[in-house]
């Protein structure tokens, strides 16, 4: 069984902040996605990362996909109130057709104004 | 572009009862799946459909089933019901580009089991 790990957990910081989650595997995924969900809400794709040390920035966050494709890392920069919510992460199996998403428990972020 | 749909909303069943749950995709999207969410386990994966066919399943029991309509709709049926259904139900259609699956959610039915 492939497992996601997520840190930290919990994170509260002050508005103008900057931030790193990481998510953490033993196991190779062959893309790795981050996904923001608000209360109420579904998840919501924010980006997918596919190649071993591959950086995609969106605006103030930046996502970078481990060279062994076993891990990857969210970093917000100065962070907003509307950034509040739970980042989740979900690696696709190597081996897998179709898809099969792994998603990590994921880290709850509370920015503060 | 109207985005995935499901129904109901919120749903109150009691122990032993069964369930139906509705998802609509995206239109053109073929691949459905379908997620539990527990505060406790986070999300897991039920199973997946593709052109009407269960392509991936995840570890549930077979109290958890799916189906697939030609139009792409989808429903899920729980029969049976535990306490420990209890979640919120996800589905998220998805389409294939640069080689992996852009998953796009639905906002969920939250099943309570009393």
């Amino acid at each position: 069984t492939q497992l996601l790990e997520q840190s930290p957990q919990f994170l509260s910081i002050q508005e103008g902040e900057n931030l790193t989650v990481y998510c953490n595997s033993s196991s190779v995924f062959s893309s790795l996605q981050w996904y923001r969900q608000e209360p109420g809400e579904g998840p919501v794709l924010l980006v997918t990362v596919v190649t071993g040390g591959e950086v995609k920035k969106l605006k103030r966050l930046t996502f970078q996909f481990g060279d062994a494709r076993k891990d990857s890392s969210l970093h917000i920069t100065a962070a907003q109130p509307g950034d509040t919510g739970l980042y989740l992460c979900a690696g696709a199996p190597d081996d897998n057709y179709g898809q099969n998403f792994v998603f990590g428990p994921g880290t709850r972020l509370s920015v503060l104004p | 572009k109207a985005g995935v749909t499901q129904t109901p909303r919120y749903l109150i069943k009691t122990r032993g009862q069964q369930v139906t749950l509705s998802c609509s995709p995206i239109s053109g999207h073929r691949s459905v799946s379908w997620y539990q969410q527990t505060p406790g386990q986070g999300l897991q994966f039920l199973f997946e459909y593709f052109s009407e066919t269960q392509r991936n399943k995840g570890n549930f029991p077979g109290r958890f089933s799916g189906r697939q309509f030609s139009n792409s709709r989808s429903e899920m049926n729980v029969s049976t019901l535990e306490l420990g259904d209890s979640a919120l139900y996800l589905c998220a259609s998805s389409l294939v580009r640069d080689l992996s699956y852009e998953q796009y959610f639905g906002p969920g039915t939250r099943l309570t089991v009393t």
